[in-house]
């Protein structure tokens, strides 16, 4: 079992869909990363959450620390907004990081 | 640009060659950190450095890989005698605090 887990893996959706990814973790952490990766390589951080909810835009982040769980929710999906998601724990006193391996979301106009 | 940037951004090497790829991460950010990515999976650490200090390496990190960063700026990854399970894309990052920043990647390709 894989200490960070992502579901779906694949997930396509119309333009205006509500998306939500989902992030399990079994190990203990200090703080979660959402990223978001195009293709052709470049990864880009869009939160780091310890606790609670952030808001970015049409992007929400949540995060329950007792159930290890979190979510990345896109309110009015745009097909911009296709591209690799992934999760990662903060979790080593080196601050390396544990990837989930990623949900490639697909939003068709 | 003040991003971390990455180089070369793509290599072709013949097995058994030697490569070596530079990161050179955001001036002020002490923490710098290389991952390898094969397709579709999440990167995996290879190894961390504060300032020139090299303090952590994964065990993926064989023998025939060695990173350096020397004066804490810029730093290299070099792999040996390539072979072609080394082909992926090796990611650089550095951190302040609170986030982390990522290079665009550099491809491998072990023909």
């Amino acid at each position: 079992k894989n200490e960070v887990e992502q579901s779906p893996q694949n997930l396509t959706a119309q333009e205006g869909e509500f998306i939500t990814i989902n992030c399990s973790y079994s190990v203990g952490i200090s703080a979660l990363h959402w990223l978001q990766q195009h293709p052709g390589g470049g990864i880009v951080s869009l939160f780091m959450l310890s606790s609670g909810k952030k808001k970015h835009g049409r992007l929400i982040a949540t995060i329950n620390i007792q159930e290890k769980h979190s979510s990345l929710h896109i309110t009015a999906s745009h097909p911009r907004d296709s591209a690799v998601y992934i999760c990662a724990a903060d979790s080593g006193s080196a601050r390396q990081l544990t990837f989930g391996s990623g949900t490639q979301l697909t939003v068709l106009p | 640009d003040t991003g971390v940037s990455q180089d070369p951004r793509h290599k072709i090497t013949k097995r058994g060659q030697n490569v070596t790829f530079r990161c050179d991460p955001i001036s002020e950010h002490n923490r710098l950190y290389w991952y390898r990515q094969t397709l579709g999976q999440g990167p995996e650490f290879l190894t961390y450095f504060q300032n020139e200090a090299q303090l952590e390496k994964s065990r993926l990190l064989s023998d025939r890989f060695s990173a350096e960063r020397p004066k804490g700026s810029f730093s290299t990854l070099e792999i040996q005698r390539t072979e072609q399970g080394d082909s992926a894309m090796y990611l650089c990052a550095s951190t302040p605090e609170n986030t982390i920043y990522f290079g665009e990647g550099s491809w491998l390709t072990v023909v």
